[in-house]
């Protein structure tokens, strides 16, 4: 499919705030994800957020979605060094009458420095 | 019990070997699903079970066979593997084929 855009690289100090950004390809996306991936591991879901929702907040995590700039970010509030990790963001797209695949963007890597 | 188990988490073959991939969940989930990720790059979707039976086939080589036994587990089957295909295989699986997925922690295979 098309692609799914993210920053690669964010750095941050332990205590701020991270802000991940992405873009997606597919107004009719349902659902889109955020998972996190720790070297070695495989993916974990963090949150996601239905497609007729502006904003989820969970716990220091808080979802934005613009579905008009197809944008959608994720804030961690209170960065620690266990956030350092891959963070991909998915959108769930239709494939033909199958049911629906996963179109990952390329992955932010966060780097946390005390 | 609410994770998606993967065994082994290592696998060094050859390029004549014949090896599996296993893949277990007690979640009652119906779809499930094989990715392959290679590295600082997102999954690629391979295949894709719905209530047991094969719903999506991403183009995949045939020296790679799914198999879905029952609702609970699945299995990749490699055969003839090349290099290239020496990767992290990540399965997935969820409550129905649009629900969210939720991943086990992958086997690294790595192929001579």
């Amino acid at each position: 499919g098309e692609d799914v855009e993210q920053s690669l690289f964010l750095s941050v100090r332990e205590g701020d705030s991270s802000v991940i950004n992405c873009t997606y390809t597919d107004s009719s996306s349902t659902y889109l994800y955020w998972y996190k991936q720790e070297p070695g591991a495989g993916l974990q879901l963090l949150t996601y957020i239905f497609s007729n929702m502006d904003m989820k907040q969970d716990q220091r995590l808080t979802v934005l979605l613009n579905k008009k700039d197809k944008h959608l970010s994720l804030r961690i509030a209170d960065t620690q060094t266990g956030d350092s990790a891959i963070y991909f963001c998915a959108e769930s797209i239709p494939y033909s009458n199958s049911g629906y695949a996963l179109n990952f963007g390329k992955g932010t890597s966060l780097l946390v420095t005390p | 019990d609410t994770e998606v188990t993967q065994t082994p988490k290592h696998l060094v073959m050859g390029m004549t070997n014949k090896k599996s991939l296993k893949c277990e969940q007690h979640m009652g989930h119906r779809a499930m699903y094989w990715y392959k990720q290679k590295a600082k790059k997102p999954p690629e979707l391979m295949f894709v079970y719905s209530y047991e039976k094969l719903s999506i086939n991403e183009s995949v080589p045939s020296r790679f066979s799914p198999e879905c036994p029952n609702s609970s587990l699945l299995n990749l089957h490699l055969h003839a593997l090349q290099p290239e295909d020496s990767a992290l295989y990540l399965c997935a699986s969820s409550q129905d084929p649009s629900g969210e997925q939720f991943f086990g922690p992958g086997t690294r295979l790595t192929v001579l």
